[in-house]
């Protein structure tokens, strides 16, 4: 099976700009969950779609929503662009409530 | 709230050095605890995953093993490209596909 892809790879933006980031998950796999990695913090949850519904988030600001689509696949999206949000975002897919496998990642630059 | 502490932070070991990498965590009802591998620039690889206390699992020189309040990664004879940082997770019993990270042990193995 095709592991799990995120595009795009690499991202640069401007504070005050959004941006949107897409996960394929693993064939057969219906939940994904979104991870936000810093130097700082580690890996911290951002939040969780199964069957299309949000199951879980994380403690992060309402600038960082998401949605997952019929086909599994998932879209994160962050608004108004901080400098704090420069970080690896991760995408997992399962299914349920077994292991999690991880993307290659998503690197945004906030300018 | 779900707590993971790994230590050391950073490991410089020679080459056919053994050591252990601890996690220690605190959860209010443990459904896994799960080992990731994760090399520079790339998302996490998945390791093992231990649901029980006395639990042990093993991979090519890596060995996992669980008690009611933490686990260990050993690594037996380690060569140059077990050099990574590993990364301790926990998944509460009840609710959710969440998984709380610990910061990682960063091992770098010398030949």
């Amino acid at each position: 099976k095709a592991g799990v892809t995120q595009t795009p790879r690499y991202l640069i933006k401007t504070r005050g700009q959004q941006v949107t980031l897409s996960c394929s998950p693993i064939s057969g796999h219906r939940s994904v969950s979104w991870y936000q990695q810093t130097p700082g913090q580690g890996l911290q949850f951002l939040f969780e779609y199964f069957s299309e519904t949000q199951r879980n988030k994380g403690n992060f600001p309402g600038r960082f929503s998401g949605r997952q689509f019929s086909n599994s696949r998932s879209e994160m999206n962050v608004s108004t662009l901080e400098l704090g949000d420069s970080a690896l975002y991760l995408c997992a897919s399962s299914e349920r409530r077994h292991e999690q496998f991880f993307g290659p990642g998503t690197r945004l630059t906030v300018l | 709230e779900d707590q993971v502490t790994q230590s050391p932070e950073a490991l410089r070991l020679q080459e056919g050095e053994s050591s252990s990498l601890n996690c220690s965590y605190t959860v209010s009802g443990l459904r896994g605890l799960f080992w990731y591998r994760q090399d520079p620039g790339k998302g996490p690889e998945f390791l093992f995953t231990l649901y029980s206390a006395g639990e042990e699992k093993e991979k090519e020189r890596l060995k996992a093993t669980l008690t009611k309040k933490e686990s260990f990664l050993h690594i037996t004879a380690p060569k140059p490209e077990d050099s990574a940082t590993y990364l301790c997770a926990v998944q509460a019993a009840y609710g959710n596909n969440r998984l709380a990270f610990g910061k990682g042990n960063q091992v770098v193995v010398i030949p």
